[in-house]
């Protein structure tokens, strides 16, 4: 099955920087990969997805990179403020009839703002 | 709103006894789904489930058994216990590809 590695596990950044989390996956069939938020305590929610007809994607200070032919993809948040931290998760999915909807994620990563 | 709600927050339990750990979601959602959460392994999938009395093992379903009686219900099953099952139980729905979690069930087995 698909194998999802994410890095770094934990990121600190000062209130106002950015931050970037990278993501490598093993299956060239994946074509979706989405980003879970995770604030303490909560449940993980979605937060941004891109498919794998699309390089980038971008939603206020976040967005999101591909790159289809390294296997790689990347979550940028611009501009970070303390509500930002929290693990964020991301995933990838082939997509291939019974397995519509499983994800395979990666092992999380802490953000912590510091204002 | 899609709401997904697991019947226990919290539960210690006792090495060998049977736990169950149910699920509903409220959205017609076809697709249910248990991860189990510890820190540094991120999101693992148990079991998942895309209609009726279907089910299909995920990553780690050594130790759990699952169950869908009705569309809107999920349940995971603990048949014995043991204290490496000490987890957070996360349960989800979709009918696409976005999921939608439960607050989660925190087990400790002692």
């Amino acid at each position: 099955g698909e194998n999802v590695e994410q890095h770094p596990s934990t990121l600190s950044v000062q209130e106002g920087d950015s931050a970037v989390i990278k993501c490598t996956y093993s299956d060239s069939a994946s074509n979706y990969f989405p980003w879970y938020k995770q604030e303490l305590g909560k449940r993980p929610q979605l937060i941004i997805d891109i498919r794998s007809n699309v390089g980038e994607k971008k939603d206020q200070r976040i967005a999101v990179t591909l790159n289809k032919t390294a296997k790689h993809f990347s979550l940028h948040i611009t501009e970070t403020q303390p509500e930002d931290s929290a693990v964020y998760f991301c995933a990838a999915t082939p997509d291939r009839g019974s397995t519509l909807g499983r994800l395979y994620f990666g092992r999380g990563t802490q953000l912590t703002v510091w204002p | 709103d899609v709401k997904v709600t697991q019947s226990s927050r919290y539960l210690v339990k006792r090495t060998g006894e049977k736990v169950f750990l149910e699920c509903v979601q409220d959205m017609d959602h076809e697709n249910m789904f248990w991860y189990r959460q510890d820190p540094g392994l991120g999101l693992r999938l148990i079991y998942f489930s895309y209609d009726v009395k279907m089910k299909e093992k995920g990553d780690i379903p050594e130790g759990y058994s699952v169950s869908r009686e009705k569309k809107e219900r999920f349940s995971l099953i603990l048949e014995s216990a043991s204290t490496n099952q000490t987890s957070m139980y996360l349960c989800a729905s979709s009918l696409g590809r976005e999921l939608f979690f439960g607050e989660g069930s925190r087990l400790t087995v002692l």
